[in-house]
């Protein structure tokens, strides 16, 4: 299974752009890159996904490197209700399972 | 449209016991993948359900089982329960259409004590 790396913690505080990096160096040619996201208490929320080319949505872009060994979530403009863990996970084109790794903790400060 | 629920929210039960949680899948969804999550570590895969019969699986013994129900829904049953097997319980649903799954949607979880 491929593995992503990302940073245990970030910082942002309130109405800031926040970009979360991903490094997928091992990412194969039909992995495709998925964004989830785990408030406190809860389950894990889809954020966004893609393979090849930048993605935008209402929730945040994906802005996906020419080579495809890294990516970056953005958040345009953050909220308080954005604090959670983000997780950078490769899924294979119609993969069954999804395969977690430790994700970022992002705090948003007011 | 109704989102993924799981029943229950809490369970407390001692080592040795067995133990049923419950998943009901979003509407439009016919497959349902289980995760556990241990307290500060991601979900881990257990299995995926489609068409009642189990279509993957992760690495977990074979005390953890599961049932898919003709509406969907669906069943983790953990035997003999381990401490180690307190954890967050992750229920997802998601359309499979031919051999492709569709995005997973969670469920809120059940959190599993074992005493």
């Amino acid at each position: 299974d491929a593995k992503t790396t990302q940073p245990n913690s970030m910082e942002s505080n309130e109405e800031e752009p926040v970009h979360l990096p991903c490094n997928h160096s091992t990412i194969s040619g039909t992995d495709y890159i998925h964004w989830y996201r785990q408030l406190p208490s809860q389950g894990p929320e889809y954020v966004i996904h893609g393979l090849t080319s930048n993605v935008n949505n209402r929730m945040a872009s994906l802005a996906i490197a020419e080579d495809r060994k890294s990516s970056t979530l953005i958040l345009h403009r953050a909220t308080l209700r954005d604090a959670a863990v983000y997780y950078c996970i490769l899924r294979e084109g119609g993969g069954d399972k999804l395969i977690f790794g430790t994700g970022t903790r992002l705090q948003v400060f007011p | 449209e109704t989102g993924v629920t799981q029943s229950p929210t809490h369970l407390i039960k001692t080592r040795g016991q067995q133990v049923t949680l419950r998943c009901s899948s979003q509407s439009g969804h016919n497959t349902v993948s289980w995760y556990q999550q241990a307290l500060g570590q991601g979900p881990q895969f257990i299995f995926q359900y489609y068409r009642e019969e189990e279509n993957g699986r992760g690495n977990f013994p074979p005390r953890f089982s599961g049932l898919q129900f003709p509406n969907y829904s669906s069943e983790l049953n953990v035997n003999a329960l381990e401490l180690d097997d307190s954890a967050l319980y992750l229920c997802a649903s998601s359309a499979r259409t031919g051999g492709t799954t569709d995005t997973q949607y969670f469920g809120p979880g059940t959190r599993l004590t074992v005493l």
